[in-house]
């Protein structure tokens, strides 16, 4: 069964401060895919990444960087700089094999970005 | 750039109430899913639908949930008698293949 953990439940820092997210997955297939979806207080889930099992390859994208590692079934996720509006809840999430398949969140961390 | 939407935003209903959550998803899209989250909670499956048919469900989605996709572009999520704990923010998605499921921006139900 997939599961996937984030173990940090909130993290609070002062802005221009870089903040690092962890997720932990757990899963039995050797194809599967890891999201990051950013949730503002408005209530929305906002896509931010997908990696495929196979592309371990580490991106930074603007302020946002992910740092995938299968050795430690890992797929972290760090702000840099972080502003005021990065204030959400961040959720790592695990789709399993084929295409279609569903979604199983982690449970999330509250970031929390004071000025 | 197109997206999903659900209506209504925010439905109270009382206990023991039907209830028709409803989503329109993105016009090319082939997978379409309703998940929940309760309050501070963290987001869960409910079921997915493919060819217009259920193609996986979670323990959640007993038999007080259906599904229908009744005119090819709505995708509607039913609760036949609600109770207090099916308050929650249910989410429906989207995706043409294995990419980003799109997600709706929510209808809040209350259920007193």
């Amino acid at each position: 069964a997939q599961k996937v953990t984030q173990a940090q439940t909130e993290i609070s820092v002062v802005e221009k401060e870089d903040v690092t997210l962890d997720c932990v997955y757990e899963t039995r297939d050797t194809t599967y895919y890891l999201f990051w979806y950013k949730q503002p207080p408005s209530g929305e889930l906002v896509f931010l990444i997908r990696r495929n099992s196979f592309d371990e390859q580490n991106e930074i994208s603007g302020r946002y960087s992910w740092n995938f590692q299968k050795s430690t079934s890992s797929f972290n996720f760090t702000i840099t700089a972080s502003q005021v509006v990065d204030s959400a809840v961040y959720f790592c999430a695990l789709s399993e094999g084929a295409a279609g398949n569903k979604l199983t969140f982690g449970g999330g961390t509250r970031v929390l970005v004071k000025p | 750039e197109p997206e999903v939407t659900q209506t209504p935003s925010h439905q109270v209903t009382q206990m023991g109430q039907e209830v028709i959550l409803r989503c329109v998803p993105i016009s090319n899209h082939l997978y379409f899913y309703w998940y929940r989250q309760i309050l501070g909670q963290k987001v869960e499956f409910l079921v997915s639908f493919y060819n217009n048919e259920i193609s996986e469900k979670s323990e959640i989605f007993d038999d007080q949930f259906s599904v229908e996709r009744p005119d090819g572009s709505n995708f509607t999520l039913k609760i036949r008698s609600t109770k207090l704990e099916d308050s929650a923010m249910y989410f429906c998605a989207s995706v043409v293949r294995n990419y980003e499921q799109y997600f709706g921006p929510g209808t809040r139900l209350t259920v007193t």
